[in-house]
């Protein structure tokens, strides 16, 4: 079975805080990817990367981070958190091409 | 990017099948269509996919009309664990030339089982 495993349900951080959320697929994907999730607004991309060392920007990448060192780990990081990223964070992972994408359970991340 | 538009809600009797429609009019010849659903503070689960033929596997059905215009997801036999938020969606290409996508999800619909 397909694992996604988010290292945090929930998390409180304060504001300017250097924070980190961490990732960890089984599955030898290629393919990771970082989202928030917002009431109204969907879900959003912030970062992916498609090999290891190798990262490109989603739709929201600023405030954020990522570092993908290992094949199976994809990191995201909020340089200084914020308000504005108090927010639900999905990870997701997938092999190349048409093949799905599969999501860990999230992280309910607050910024105090 | 092509939209889908999915009905806001939809109650479905335990034990009948749900079927969860999708129009995608706007559609390209190579976009894929991906369904998922969302139980309350989960990760979205991915249930099918499919280009132009009827899909099947363990959890649903994927009835794709000829022009590709709308599908339907069906699950064959609702219980009170399908409650869950279903979204349609069409993959966005992220490159230029590339493989590799995104997901846009969209409000999906709430399809409610009652017993």
């Amino acid at each position: 079975d397909v694992k996604v495993t988010q290292s945090s349900r929930y998390l409180v951080k304060r504001t300017g805080e250097k924070v980190f959320l961490e990732c960890v697929q089984d599955m030898d994907h290629e393919n990771m990817f970082w989202y928030r999730q917002d009431p109204g607004l969907g879900l959003r991309l912030i970062y992916f990367s498609y090999d290891v060392k190798m990262k490109e920007k989603g739709d929201i990448p600023e405030g954020y981070s990522v570092s993908r060192e290992k094949k199976e780990r994809f990191s995201l990081i909020l340089e200084s958190a914020s308000t504005n990223q108090t927010s639900m964070y999905l990870c997701a992972s997938s092999l190349f091409g048409v093949q799905p994408q599969h999501f860990g359970d999230g992280t309910r991340l607050s910024i105090l | 990017d092509a939209k889908t538009t999915q009905p806001t809600s939809m109650d479905c009797a335990e034990g009948r099948a749900a079927n969860l429609p999708c129009n995608h009019s706007t559609i390209s010849g190579n976009e894929y269509v991906y369904w998922y659903r969302q139980i309350h503070s989960q990760g979205p689960q991915y249930i099918i996919h499919g280009l132009k033929n009827n899909e099947t596997n363990e959890m649903a059905s994927l009835i794709i009309t000829e022009d590709r215009k709308s599908s339907t997801l069906i699950l064959p036999h609702a219980t009170l664990r399908d409650t869950a938020v279903y979204y349609c969606i069409v993959r966005v290409s992220l490159l230029e030339g590339g493989s590799n996508y995104k997901l846009t999800f969209g409000k999906g619909t709430l399809l409610t089982v009652n017993p």
